[in-house]
């Protein structure tokens, strides 16, 4: 079957300091990942999405230089957080798709950053 | 402007009675509508879907009916389940952008 994991599960960085995320896909080919952060009061927000020989494409509000993403084969991805600060909190989703079984977007279980 | 929209926060329903959970969306260009289902602590995990092109879709005790013309779509829970208390994201995708739209979502509480 198709799973998505994602390391750490749970991280706390001081005010200022950068947190790697990790994200991986098992079972199918990960032509497609979206990263969305889950706040406590919100749904999910898109960050970016990374497609294999795509450029990747921010949303508003999040950039690049925030948010750098490496996406460098069909079955890994990882997002920093640089200089991360408190409303950069919340619970970051990986969702990896593949060509030709479009639209069927599995999920890991998060990883929850939190920030003092 | 919110692009999918859940009516409800919240909703209680007694084990055994259905649960109908609605949404409605904005942009026509959806055409693929995923309804995930997240437990506390979980990432979202995909519960049932259906294509703009059918009116109805069916998994078990869980179905979707889909009405194209008014942009609205609901989840009924058949028979719920106190294990079926979790929050449901309805959720908007235009296949051609790969990118999920997801409304605020629902916390469903079944009780026993």
């Amino acid at each position: 079957g198709a799973l998505v994991y994602q390391y750490p599960r749970r991280t706390i960085c001081k005010s200022g300091t950068s947190m790697r995320m990790e994200c991986q896909a098992v079972g199918f080919q990960a032509t497609s990942v979206a990263w969305y952060r889950q706040s406590p009061q919100k749904t999910f927000e898109l960050i970016a999405l990374s497609t294999v020989n795509s450029a990747i494409k921010y949303e508003q509000n999040f950039t690049q230089e925030k948010f750098p993403i490496s996406h460098p084969n069909l079955s890994f991805s990882s997002m920093t957080v640089l200089n991360a600060y408190l409303e950069d909190r919340g619970l970051y989703l990986c969702g990896a798709s593949t060509d030709g079984v479009q639209d069927t977007q599995y999920f890991g279980p998060g990883t929850r950053l939190l920030v003092l | 402007q919110q692009q999918v929209r859940q009516s409800s926060q919240s909703l209680t329903v007694w084990e055994g009675e259905t649960a109908i959970l609605n949404c409605s969306y904005e942009n026509s260009a959806f055409d693929y509508f995923p309804w995930y289902q997240q437990f506390p602590g979980e990432g979202p995990a995909l519960l049932i879907a259906i294509r703009s092109v059918s009116d109805k879709k069916e998994d078990g005790r869980f179905t979707i009916f889909f009405n194209k013309r008014e942009k609205n779509l609901s989840l009924h829970i058949k028979d719920s389940q106190p294990g079926d208390s979790a929050t449901y994201f309805c959720a908007a995708d235009d296949t051609n952008a790969y990118k999920v739209i997801f409304g605020k979502g629902t916390h469903l509480h079944v009780l026993p």
